[in-house]
């Protein structure tokens, strides 16, 4: 079985402050993780993902996560936000050696003020 | 490349109508298709995955007989929703992943359908 977890619904920041989002996730194997930002009836946009080799990925907008394999997490990270950061930010994962399928966490809400 | 388009982006209908959704990958085959519903401010929920040239495999809960799904070429799914009720309204998001080596079956996702039905 396969799972995410991201502990915050909300995540509220001044502009030009880092911002963090975090996750973590639950796999029998290997994992791949995504994640994805999605605006107001919009769909998911990728932003970055981590298949295997460096820990710290890099990715759209500014963006980067860092793996943990021992603490099973993969946190978002952006060092200055902008107000249009603000979105709705989901994390993803799946075991290399299962199917297709995503499992995607909760989400968490970013809000990043002027 | 990997671009994913969904039609129509918005849709209105009537009580016991049947509304057809299309997706579409558009630069490159995708031998899977996968169909999510998402309810506001809510994650995804897979509704079925559906492979080229076969029958859909649903989701648990997933009423096949009112989602029919239709995946006949390696760049068009259709989700068909019939006899729609007011609690089908919602926000269908498709995705379709990408074979071959080194695609990890990665996932790209439509823009996504809001469906109202009234």
């Amino acid at each position: 079985a396969q799972s995410v977890a991201q502990p915050e619904d909300q995540v509220n920041v001044a502009e030009g402050n880092p911002l963090t989002v975090k996750c973590t996730y639950s796999v029998s194997g290997n994992p791949y993780l995504f994640w994805y930002v999605q605006y107001p009836n919009r769909g998911l946009q990728f932003l970055l993902k981590y298949i295997t080799g460096d820990n710290l990925v890099k990715g759209s907008y500014g963006f980067e996560a860092e793996f943990n394999k021992s603490q099973t997490s993969f946190h978002l990270k952006k060092p200055s936000a902008l107000v249009s950061d603000s979105a709705l930010y989901f994390c993803a994962v799946r075991d290399a050696l299962s199917d297709y399928k995503l499992s995607f966490g909760a989400g968490t809400t970013v809000t990043v003020r002027a | 490349g990997a671009v994913v388009s969904q039609h129509p982006s918005r849709v209105i209908c009537k009580s016991g109508t049947s509304v057809k959704i299309e997706c579409r990958s558009l630069d490159f085959q995708a031998t899977t298709m996968f169909w999510y519903r998402q309810f506001p401010k809510q994650s995804l929920m897979l509704m079925a995955t559906s492979n080229e040239g076969s029958k859909a495999t649903y989701e648990q809960g997933v009423e096949k007989d009112k989602f029919l799904i239709n995946h006949a070429s390696l760049t068009l799914s259709t989700l068909t929703v019939t006899s729609a009720h007011p609690e089908d309204s919602s926000f269908y998001i498709c995705s379709a992943s990408r074979t071959g080596a080194l695609s990890y079956n990665e996932q790209f996702f439509g823009p996504g359908t809001r469906l109202t039905v009234l």
